[in-house]
């Protein structure tokens, strides 16, 4: 079945880059998301990337796909103590795109 | 701010009960998803619905329902609750033509004892 795994945790500084990694099983993936979550909230989508793409950019947010690798990463420049929050990765997995699988999250600490 | 509503914010229900809880998306969205998120868990997919139909379900019981009605809201209805159910439910819609994107309402909590 479709399994997406994160690292629990990452800890920066205030204006330092972070880079927040995603493995996926599912060859079929057809989308690859990444959301965030502050304390006592919902989800809100960062971004996404369809899976023939190599790369996407977004103002601060990079992200890349290994699809070789099935790796998916999301890098975060200049992060601001703002920016604590975990962050989730998901894939869609079916051709609808709508059902989505989602790592455990990796919660990112920004120190000042 | 996604336009995703839902109620109640909090709830506590003892177990065995029966709980209703409440999403409202923005006008033209036309598919709604509910995803469970246990504490310190990523979300799992309950189910989704489009166009009041039920468009696939992911690995949870019968007693997990839900509707979806003609003027973008939806329920996800629980019966027999137990303690493990006890956790964040989170409504997503997704707008007609954007079918890859999902926007998050901020939940309802719901505590079983």
């Amino acid at each position: 079945g479709e399994d997406v795994e994160q690292s629990l945790f990452l800890s920066v500084r205030e204006g330092d880059s972070s880079v927040i990694n995603c493995t996926y099983t599912d060859s079929s993936s057809t989308y690859l998301y990444w959301y965030k979550q502050e304390p006592g909230a919902g989800l809100q989508l960062l971004t996404y990337i369809f899976s023939n793409m190599d790369m996407k950019q977004d103002q601060r947010l990079t992200v890349l796909l290994n699809k070789k690798d099935k790796h998916l990463s999301l890098r975060i420049a200049d992060t601001q103590t703002g920016d604590s929050a975990i962050y989730f990765c998901a894939e869609s997995y079916n051709n609808a795109g709508n059902m989505l699988t989602f790592g455990g999250g990796t919660r990112l600490m920004v120190k000042p | 701010e996604t336009g995703v509503t839902q109620s109640p914010t909090h709830l506590i229900k003892t177990r065995g009960q029966q709980v209703t809880l409440r999403c409202s998306s923005q006008s033209g969205h036309n598919t709604v998803s509910w995803y469970q998120q246990a504490l310190g868990q990523g979300p799992q997919f309950i189910f989704q619905y489009y166009r009041e139909e039920e468009n696939g379900r992911g690995n949870f019981p019968p007693r997990f329902s839900g509707l979806q009605f003609p003027n973008y809201s939806s329920e996800l209805n629980v019966n027999a609750l137990e303690l493990d159910d006890s956790a964040l439910y989170l409504c997503a819609s997704t707008p007609a033509g954007g079918r890859y994107e999902q926007y998050f309402g901020p939940g309802t909590r719901l505590t079983v004892t």
